[in-house]
């Protein structure tokens, strides 16, 4: 089955110990990007990744990393989380363009609460 | 970068009625809008898209709009029911290479039995 998988799905935390959320997707997709969804907001991108070894920011990517060694996967990072990283994160995947050039294919999402 | 806005931010109708959610974006460059919807819990989920190239397109009850030239495109639901109760996100982006597709701040919709 087509998949995007993140993991935790739910996480809390104390500010300032370094978390790692993982993503994974079995569509050989070449683009995958991390989004935060906060109430009234909608979807931020954080980072993006166009393929192995190729990251760059998104609209918010002040204290997360990420890293792309292998093409499923796509982990992010919070080396020393605070309490506005609260919130709902999603990890996507998308294909090369196609009919739908850039139709993202959501992970179930996790949610991440720092105190 | 580009700038996209949705409106209205919570839509209510009686099921059976119609619902609009209009977007505007700013770069005339972008040519690619998908519209998402997600569902209470869920993640979202591509329900429609349209190039620049095309005015309209229609998919049984949903359908959408684009103007170019005013740089807005709508998403159209008609006959609603219950379970299209949900969050609606519009989306701009550019076709070819990979570029950030950049989504308005969302639409609850609340359809009433």
């Amino acid at each position: 089955e087509a998949q995007v998988t993140q993991n935790p799905r739910y996480l809390i935390t104390v500010t300032g110990k370094k978390l790692t959320v993982t993503c994974s997707q079995n569509m050989n997709h070449e683009y995958m990007s991390w989004y935060r969804q906060d109430p009234g907001l909608g979807l931020r991108q954080i980072y993006y990744s166009m393929n192995v070894e190729v990251t760059d920011k998104g609209d918010v990517p002040e204290g997360y990393k990420v890293s792309r060694k292998e093409k499923r996967n796509f982990p992010l990072i919070l080396e020393s989380p605070s309490p506005n990283q609260t919130s709902l994160y999603f990890c996507a995947s998308s294909s090369q363009p196609t009919a739908r050039p850039h139709e993202q294919y959501f992970g179930p999402g996790t949610r991440l609460t720092v105190t | 970068g580009e700038n996209v806005e949705q409106h209205p931010s919570t839509l209510s109708v009686q099921e059976g009625d119609s619902a609009v959610i209009k977007c505007t974006y700013s770069d005339s460059a972008s040519n690619y809008f998908p519209w998402y919807k997600q569902e209470l819990g869920k993640r979202p989920q591509l329900i429609i898209d349209i190039r620049s190239n095309v005015g309209e397109k229609k998919d049984q009850r949903i359908a959408v709009t684009l103007n170019k030239t005013a740089k807005h495109f709508s998403l159209h639901i008609t006959e609603t029911q219950p379970e299209d109760s949900a969050v609606y996100f519009c989306a701009a982006s550019k076709i070819g290479g990979y570029s950030t597709l950049t989504f308005g701040k969302g639409t609850m919709l609340l359809v009433s039995p």
